[in-house]
Parts: C-alpha cells; structure tokens; sequence
C-alpha cells in the first residue's frame, strides 16, 4: 500500500528566506504526488502536483517541488517565505490503480517576521 | 462552481450515540472520499465511494459506514461513539477518473464526543 512520510513535525523559517518542507513516499510502480496546506478550521487546499514529466512543478502562491526518483522523496519549497505562508502542509500520494490519496502526517510552517 | 459542503461543521454527541455526516461534492464529481483528522494521527482514510459503490476502505471498524446517493451526495455514519472519535472528518471531491486528479475537500464536519 502506498504511504507517505514528513519527518518534520515543524518547521520555522524568517520571512524572506527560503523554505523547505519534506516529504517521502512509498508506492507500487509509478506515483502520483500532492502538496496541499490547510489553514485554521478550514478543509485542505491543493497547491501543486507531480503526475509525469519535468521533475520540478510549480504551484499556486509560488510554492515548487521538485520529484526526485532515486530519493523517492517530493520535498516543497519556495524561494521567499511570507508570514502568511504560516499552516498546516500534507503531502499524499496515490497509485495509478486509483486506490485512495494516503496523506503524511503534516507540517506545521511558521513564518517570522 | 459551487465547492464541496460539508454539514454540519460543528456537532457535540455523547459516548454511544450515532452520528450521520453528510457531503455535496462539486457538480459532476462522482467520487466522494472521507478522511478523520485528529492531532496526534494526521488524515486517515475511512473510505470513498464512486458512482454509489465503495471504491477504497480504509482500517477503520464498522461502526463508521458510508453510502452515496445517485446525485453523488454522500453520508457518512458512526454508531455507539467513542471519546476517540472527536475529530474533523473531511470529505473530499473527485472526478473519479485518473488517480492523478486532485481531490477536493470540504471545510469539515468538527465531531466533539462527550
């Protein structure tokens, strides 16, 4: 069965440095993978996904992951983090058997000014 | 287009009752996927029906069901609640095409079992 590992249960950074948030993954054959955050008592929202191709995707609010096969890993990032970059991050990951989106545990990312 | 709506968002029950939560996934998405969320377990999959058929189970016991309905609403149950089962249960859209669509999620249904 296809998982999902985010070895950091937080991460902090100051605003305008760049931002890294992690991600593994394990799965049968080729993977699909997400990103999504989530906000304060609200439901998830997708930020960006690999499926084939450029192993670098670019997503909404200028967030970027980069694939890399041999690591199986699908870490985010962004070059210049804002305050309101602050949330909750999940990274998941499905196979091409449309078995269901497995989610990692999350991130929390705090922004300081 | 409207989004997906989840109700209700907030609901207190006491140990032993049931539960029924229910999900409007987004016009002409024919899956529907439901996820818990607690602090300590992240998100974890219950199950997701497609076209009024349970697609994907997650390892939940039966006491937590589900159905879908021929408009693609979606409901989901627990019966003889637990303290454990406080939670945000979130429901997620999808076309039910390619594993690689992104799914959709509602604003959740907060669950305090007292």
């Amino acid at each position: 069965a296809q998982s999902v590992a985010q070895p950091e249960d937080q991460v902090n950074v100051a605003e305008g440095n760049p931002l890294t948030v992690k991600c593994t993954y394990s799965v049968s054959g080729n993977p699909y993978l997400f990103w999504y955050v989530q906000y304060p008592n609200r439901g998830l929202q997708f930020l960006l996904k690999y499926i084939t191709g450029d192993n670098l995707v670019k997503g909404s609010y200028g967030f970027e992951a980069e694939f890399n096969k041999s690591q199986t890993s699908f870490h985010l990032k962004k070059p210049s983090a804002l305050v309101s970059d602050s949330a909750l991050y999940f990274c998941a990951v499905r196979d091409h058997n449309n078995n269901d989106m497995r989610f990692g545990a999350g991130t929390r990312l705090t922004v300081k000014p | 287009k409207a989004g997906v709506t989840q109700t209700p968002r907030y609901l207190i029950k006491t140990r032993g009752q049931q539960v029924t939560l229910s999900c409007s996934p987004i016009s002409g998405h024919r899956s529907v996927s439901w996820y818990q969320q607690t602090p300590g377990q992240g998100l974890q999959f219950l199950f997701e029906y497609f076209s009024e058929t349970q697609r994907n189970k997650g390892n939940f016991p039966g006491r937590f069901s589900g159905r879908q309905f021929s408009n693609s609403r979606s409901e989901m149950n627990v019966s003889t609640l637990e303290l454990g089962d406080s939670a945000l249960y979130l429901c997620a859209s999808g076309d039910g095409g390619s594993s690689g669509r992104e799914l959709f999620f509602g604003e959740g249904s907060r669950l305090t079992v007292l």
